[in-house]
């Protein structure tokens, strides 16, 4: 495997279900990302972890639980979504998080989410 | 505030002819970087091309160049020679630094449709 991977690609659940999302990156960076991206919005994102600690949380619903166990695994824990939550996930990862002008990021396929 | 625009929801150009996607940014900081990424079906956001706002010649990566107007605060990329497999979403992201930490801020994005 190569790059930056996501599993499933492709996710229905009801409301009251608990789901996970996982990503896998295999380029040995120390940062990644999950954004969601909906119709015709810019992307939001939404967590960001530096080497597995978090850094980042645009105020996203509790529903939404990130793991972060090691450099190269992230994990999006969902629990009682609402429809709203019907979008693209993506993952991605950068060499690092710290600010510097050019820093890359490399994206996984995302996840398609579907809340019924 | 810092903000990414892109005018265009979507566009159709006849195969083999230029585009030009437009962005427009607003930033108050001086050292900032400019992403376009392309978004195809299938989802995964590709890199396409940099453009840091210290550099003063206009980044170019194959087909793909970036018109960088500084004074203007725009980033338009230009794609020459269009392939029907260009169709796809693009999208302009700029870098900033919030509390120290990377993150990219993205326009809504343009779609393109490159007919035969």
């Amino acid at each position: 495997e190569t790059g930056v991977t996501q599993t499933p690609r492709h996710l229905v659940m009801g409301m009251t279900n608990k789901k996970s999302l996982k990503c896998e990156q295999h380029l040995g960076h120390n940062a990644m990302y999950w954004y969601k991206q909906s119709a015709k919005k810019p992307l939001e994102l939404m967590f960001v972890y530096s080497l597995e600690e978090r850094v980042e949380n645009n105020s996203v619903p509790s529903r939404f639980s990130p793991e972060c166990p090691n450099s190269s695994h992230l994990f999006l824990h969902l629990h009682t979504l609402q429809p709203e939550d019907s979008a693209l996930y993506l993952c991605a990862s950068s060499q690092d998080s710290s600010y510097t002008s050019y820093n890359e990021q490399f994206f996984g396929p995302g996840t398609r989410l579907t809340v019924l | 505030a810092q903000k990414i625009t892109q005018t265009q929801p979507g566009m159709f150009v006849q195969e083999k002819e230029a585009v030009t996607l437009d962005c427009t940014y607003d930033t108050s900081d001086q050292s900032y970087g400019l992403f376009w990424y392309k978004q195809p079906s299938s989802g995964e956001m590709i890199f396409l091309i940099y453009q840091g706002s210290y550099d003063e010649q206009n980044a170019t990566e194959g087909r793909y160049s970036l018109n960088f107007q500084k004074a203007r605060k725009s980033a338009n990329l230009v794609i020459s020679a269009s392939q029907l497999g260009d169709s796809a979403m693009y999208f302009c992201a700029m870098s900033t630094s919030m509390d120290s930490n990377y993150q990219l801020i993205w326009g809504a994005g343009t779609k393109l449709i490159i007919k035969p």
